[in-house]
């Protein structure tokens, strides 16, 4: 079974600022990689996705995210943060040949200040 | 428009009763997945369904039935044996193949115990 990391629970961050999410995941196969978000009595809504192709991977709401294969790495980032932006944040992962299967991290509580 | 969704949105049920959240797809969905989540232990999985009629256990499936009579519903029962079902449920749904390969999910249910 895979298992992903998110090595922080929570992160202040201050309105404008950059911010990075750390994801880790322990799959030697290939894998897809996701990031969602989660606001307050809410579903998961889909960030961005890497499937394949270039490691940068670029999403909605100004988000981007690198895949790093040597690091088992898809670390979240977003060079100015907005108030809006405060929610938590899921990684996850499934692997290609079984992608029936999704696998979360334990959530980034990002808290954005004015 | 096409989506996932979960009814009711909160749900409040007496110590010792069954209860039944309902998911439905019209995405056309061969996956269909349910997770618990509680606050800092991000999404676990209760059960998943690849295909109508067959389902499997997740990794916390004990107080816990479903069923998959139909594509695009999946049901789950939260039963008397579930010692502490208090929590957010939320469904999900997935291609088997093809370009979306990430999971979908509804807007939740809160169910607590009174």
């Amino acid at each position: 079974a895979q298992s992903v990391t998110q090595l922080d629970s929570q992160v202040p961050v201050f309105e404008e600022a950059p911010v990075e999410l750390r994801c880790n995941y322990s799959s030697s196969v290939s894998v897809y990689l996701f990031w969602y978000v989660q606001y307050p009595n809410q579903g998961l809504q889909l960030l961005l996705k890497y499937l394949s192709g270039s490691t940068l991977v670029k999403g909605i709401n100004g988000f981007e995210a690198e895949f790093n294969k040597s690091q088992t790495s898809f670390h979240l980032r977003k060079p100015s943060v907005h108030i809006s932006d405060t929610a938590e944040y899921f990684c996850a992962v499934s692997d290609k040949y079984n992608f029936n299967k999704f696998y979360f991290g334990s959530g980034t509580k990002l808290n954005v200040k004015p | 428009d096409g989506g996932i969704t979960q009814s009711p949105k909160y749900l409040f049920r007496k110590e010792g009763q069954n209860v039944t959240l309902s998911c439905e797809q019209n995405l056309n969905h061969d996956a269909m997945y349910w997770y618990r989540q509680d606050p800092g232990q991000g999404l676990r999985l209760i059960y998943y369904s690849q295909i109508v009629n067959d389902f499997q256990k997740g990794d916390i499936a004990e107080g816990y039935s479903v069923s998959r009579e139909k594509k695009e519903s999946f049901p789950l029962t939260v039963t008397s044996a579930q010692k502490n079902p208090t929590a957010f449920y939320l469904c999900a749904s997935s291609e088997k193949q093809g370009k979306d390969t990430e999971a979908f999910f509804g807007q939740g249910t809160r169910l607590t115990v009174v």
